[in-house]
């Protein structure tokens, strides 16, 4: 089955601890995000990657790192993570080639920073 | 840059009433558009997209949306609702081109009552 997915889905943590949401598809999509979903402001692109090695900043991306070394693999971690980093994330794909345009959504890790 | 407007953040409505949630866009290029919807305590689906073509688009669901290029909107619309339509719904854009980003709405909570 075609999916992206997210570990862990819930986590609970303290200030300054650092953690890594892992995401990976199984879809061979060269593009993959990270949102951040907030009551109120909708979905904000955190960082995103065009292909392996190949990174960038989205919207929101202060106290986030990604990495992308491998082509089905995107984890988010967070250094040093701050109550204001509680929130709901999401690990998105999509493939580049081909026009088919949509992204493929994750089902979400709910993190909370205390 | 884009932008995305929802004009109602929660819209309420009775068991096979016809329903609209608007969405207008902002941008000075060629666009494709999406809406895609989130139940509770899931990930996001996509609902349907615009990419060319007839400006009426039909997705899962028995949902429908219409683009229209002068207003800059893309309106979805049910002509009867069901219980289980109950969720938040997102309207999404994304610029023509090698620009793969998406840019949402902040969403709007469709609430069907019996």
């Amino acid at each position: 089955e075609a999916q992206v997915t997210q570990n862990p889905r819930y986590l609970i943590t303290v200030t300054g601890k650092k953690l890594t949401v892992t995401c990976s598809q199984n879809m061979n999509h060269e593009y993959m995000s990270w949102y951040r979903q907030d009551p109120g402001l909708g979905l904000r692109q955190i960082y995103y990657s065009m292909n392996v090695e190949v990174t960038d900043k989205g919207d929101v991306p202060e106290g986030y790192k990604v990495s992308r070394k491998e082509k089905r693999n995107f984890p988010l971690i967070l250094e040093s993570p701050s109550p204001n980093q509680t929130s709901l994330y999401f690990c998105a794909s999509s493939p580049v080639q081909g026009g088919a345009h949509e992204q493929y959504f994750g089902p979400g890790t709910r993190l909370t920073v205390t | 840059a884009q932008s995305v407007t929802q004009l109602d953040s929660q819209v309420p409505v009775f068991e096979e009433a016809p329903v609209e949630l608007r969405c207008n866009y902002s941008s000075s290029v060629s666009v494709y558009l999406f809406w895609y919807v989130q139940y509770p305590n899931q990930g996001l689906q996509l609902l349907l997209k615009y990419l060319s073509g007839s400006t009426l688009v039909k997705g899962i669901n028995g949902f429908e949306a219409e683009f229209n290029k002068s207003q800059t909107s893309f309106h979805l619309r049910k002509p009867s609702v069901h219980i289980s339509d109950t969720a938040e719904y997102f309207c999404a854009v994304k610029r023509g081109g090698s620009n793969y980003k998406l840019t949402f709405g902040k969403g709007t909570l469709l609430t069907v009552n019996p």
